[in-house]
């Protein structure tokens, strides 16, 4: 258990639809990040928070939107939903924002099944 | 496009073999990262090596690093069925600014055959 969790384990929606996924990091980790997961893309990075504000955007549509809160929580939003976006959503979390030279580990959560039918 | 490129794309062993895994990448990097994962569940971490340093070791897995060929490979010594999982590599570069993200090769799938 890397104590990262994510809500909801599954969804299956419809498409045209609006999704919110929710991830809490680690006790103590200050960065979050998001990561889209498919078959015909492999793991991509979509963005980054660091103690509440955007620190780096990856491959991430202009049709989501992430955001964290105080509580170090984080938010993905996903709307206007394509059957494209089916994947598996995973959040990661670190210690800092990777600040020093040198990086430091991610963890990441159980992930996010997204079905868009 | 992906950064990291592992190698082989699928391996297939018998338990107790070891397993190798390469993986080459094309910019300058902070520090490279192994991951595991089981089907369909999430990524665990394995191994983290800096870009100053050129081999590490953690239990049964060893990592080399060399920057000059901007490549690493993952050892697995003495395998077992548990090991059965897919594996990626993952750079830290510096993205814009002093921004940074992990670029996820497209992985290896390990199979070990009791």
């Amino acid at each position: 258990d890397s104590g990262v969790t994510q809500t909801p384990k599954h969804l299956i929606t419809a498409t045209g639809q609006r999704v919110t996924l929710r991830c809490s990091p680690r006790s103590g980790d200050l960065s979050v990040y998001w990561y889209q997961q498919s078959l015909d893309q492999g793991l991509q990075f979509l963005i980054h928070y660091y103690n509440g504000e955007e620190r780096a955007k990856g491959n991430i549509l202009e049709r989501f939107s992430a955001q964290q809160f105080p509580d170090l929580h984080s938010e993905l939003n996903l709307s206007s939903l394509e059957l494209g976006d089916s994947a598996l959503y995973f959040c990661a979390s670190s210690a800092t924002g990777g600040s020093g030279p040198l990086g430091d580990t991610q963890y990441f959560g159980p992930g996010t099944r997204l079905t868009v039918l | 496009s992906q950064q990291g490129e592992e190698d082989p794309q699928a391996l297939s062993i018998q338990e107790g073999e070891n397993a190798t895994m390469n993986c080459s990448y094309k910019t300058s990097i902070n520090n490279l990262q192994w991951y595991r994962q089981n089907s369909g569940r999430g990524l665990v971490h394995l191994i983290l090596i800096r870009s100053n340093e050129r081999e590490k070791h953690s239990g049964r897995l060893r990592v080399t690093l060399d920057t000059s060929k901007k490549s690493s490979s993952l050892l697995i010594t003495a395998s077992r069925a548990a090991d059965t999982a897919s594996y990626f590599c993952a750079t830290d570069i510096i993205s814009s600014g002093s921004a940074r993200q992990l670029t996820f090769g497209s992985g290896t799938q390990l199979t070990v055959l009791p």
